[in-house]
């Protein structure tokens, strides 16, 4: 199958400052990326669509301005959580479109804001 | 937007017995759904999918079914084992786009 790949894989941060996670599309092209948000013992959640080479698509409630999206290759989406307070600790997770309406996933970043 | 809903959010099993989680969705629109298998830390993993032109479908120990009329689908584990233990999650797309997940199903299989 298809192979997303994210990092860093676990980051702590100071509160205050910025974060950047990648999310690569290793052996094929996507131009639509996803970001999830999982907290401890709940579901994912979608946090927004990325699309190659134009703004990205938030859900209802996720701010914009604080999580910055990025898709400026067909294989590259960046995540940074700017301005990082402990209640953006948790677990986010990419996913591209491998074809087939079937979505892959990354590792996950545990991001952790002390 | 679409909303699926999951039950139960945990299940305990005895190794060999079945185990099966239910979900419902919202959004009729809605013609994939998969079914995800989490480990603690560690990534989803595709176990099994159906789409909407299917009622039912078959993996081994795996088993989904989907009722489009009451927009509900359901995993079933038969034979359950030990490393059967992790969150399970289904989820609702059109045409394999954003992807909505249920709460998720914490199973337990005891030995």
């Amino acid at each position: 199958g298809a192979v997303v790949s994210q990092h860093p894989s676990r980051v702590i941060c100071k509160s205050g400052t910025s974060v950047k996670i990648e999310c690569r599309s290793l052996d094929f092209q996507a131009t639509t990326m996803f970001w999830y948000r999982q907290f401890p013992k709940q579901s994912l959640m979608l946090m927004a669509t990325s699309n190659e080479g134009s703004k990205a698509t938030y859900e209802q409630g996720v701010e914009k301005d604080k999580f910055l999206i990025n898709h400026a290759s067909l294989t590259l989406s960046t995540l940074t959580v700017t301005s990082a307070h402990p209640e953006d600790s948790s677990f986010y997770i990419c996913s591209a479109d491998g074809g087939k309406s079937e979505a892959f996933f990354g590792q996950g970043t545990r991001l952790t804001v002390v | 937007g679409e909303n699926v809903e999951q039950h139960p959010s945990t299940l305990s099993v005895q190794e060999g017995d079945s185990a099966v989680i239910k979900c419902t969705y919202s959004d009729s629109a809605s013609n994939y759904f998969p079914w995800y298998k989490q480990e603690l830390g560690k990534r989803p993993q595709l176990i099994i999918d159906i789409r909407s032109n299917v009622g039912e479908k078959k993996d081994q120990r795996i088993a989904v079914t989907l009722n489009k009329t009451a927009k509900h689908f359901s995993l079933h584990i038969t034979e359950t084992q030990p490393e059967d233990s992790a969150v399970y999650f289904c989820a609702a797309s059109i045409n394999g786009n954003q992807f909505y997940f249920g709460t998720g199903t914490s199973l337990t299989v005891i030995p």
